[in-house]
């Protein structure tokens, strides 16, 4: 079946400039993750939603950054007034549920310049 | 907070030798524990978790892991590395049952040298 899909697989933007990152889940996956992967790091946790909501936004960095999920499906991370360390591969994951196994998307990468 | 320590960001083994990549992880309540691996140019995908059931978990391609709660510690090994073993490893905690949020180590680049 089909995966954890994507789009768009890479973004350039300038610095300033609002951006749409968007998400479609394993079909009847009702957990969805985003994540952010930063050249040479590990995967920061961003939010995480049970359904349409979002339980915890703990990791969220900044509030330039919001997500919404609708119809418990597809998810949309928007990053506004985009800045240079805002750089990174985001990836989204999606689950049966929390602590079942995460099928992790191939990611989009971001560049703003 | 919970936290992950990956020891050694790049561990280089020889084809065939053993493999062992550290995790150490801090915790005040049980934890659940995952190892993912990302091939080159591919995304993440699970080798095993740990769900507070047997101590020693086996996962896909021959790897395993144990947890040892008195180390606080959930290394990944490999009796015997292959070629294909070559990418990056991320040890992952998450805390109890009602969350979903998960936190990574910084992973762990694996190179197999023939």
């Amino acid at each position: 079946g089909a995966g954890v899909s994507q789009s768009p697989s890479n973004k350039v933007t300038e610095k300033g400039k609002d951006v749409e990152l968007r998400c479609d889940p394993i079909s009847g996956h009702t957990a969805l993750y985003w994540y952010r992967q930063s050249l040479g790091q590990g995967l920061e946790f961003l939010i995480y939603f049970q359904g349409n909501s979002a339980p915890d936004k703990s990791g969220l960095p900044s509030d330039r950054f919001s997500a919404e999920r609708t119809g418990g499906s597809v998810s949309t991370l928007t990053i506004q007034r985009t800045q240079q360390e805002d750089s990174a591969v985001y990836l989204c994951a999606s689950s049966e549920g929390v602590l079942y196994e995460q099928y992790f998307g191939p990611g989009t990468r971001l560049t703003v310049t | 907070a919970q936290s992950v320590t990956q020891l050694g960001s790049h561990v280089s083994v020889s084809e065939g030798a053993l493999v062992l990549l550290r995790c150490n992880y801090s915790s005040s309540v049980p934890p659940y524990l995952f190892w993912y691996v990302q091939y080159p140019n591919q995304g993440l995908q699970l080798l095993l978790k740990y769900t507070s059931a047997a101590t020693l978990v086996k996962g896909i391609n021959g790897f395993e892991a144990e947890f040892k709660k008195s180390e606080t510690s959930f290394h990944l090994t490999k009796p015997s590395a292959h070629m294909s073993d070559a990418a990056e490893y991320f040890c992952a905690v998450s805390y109890g049952t009602n969350t979903g949020k998960s936190t990574f180590g910084d992973g762990t680049t694996l190179t197999v040298k023939p």
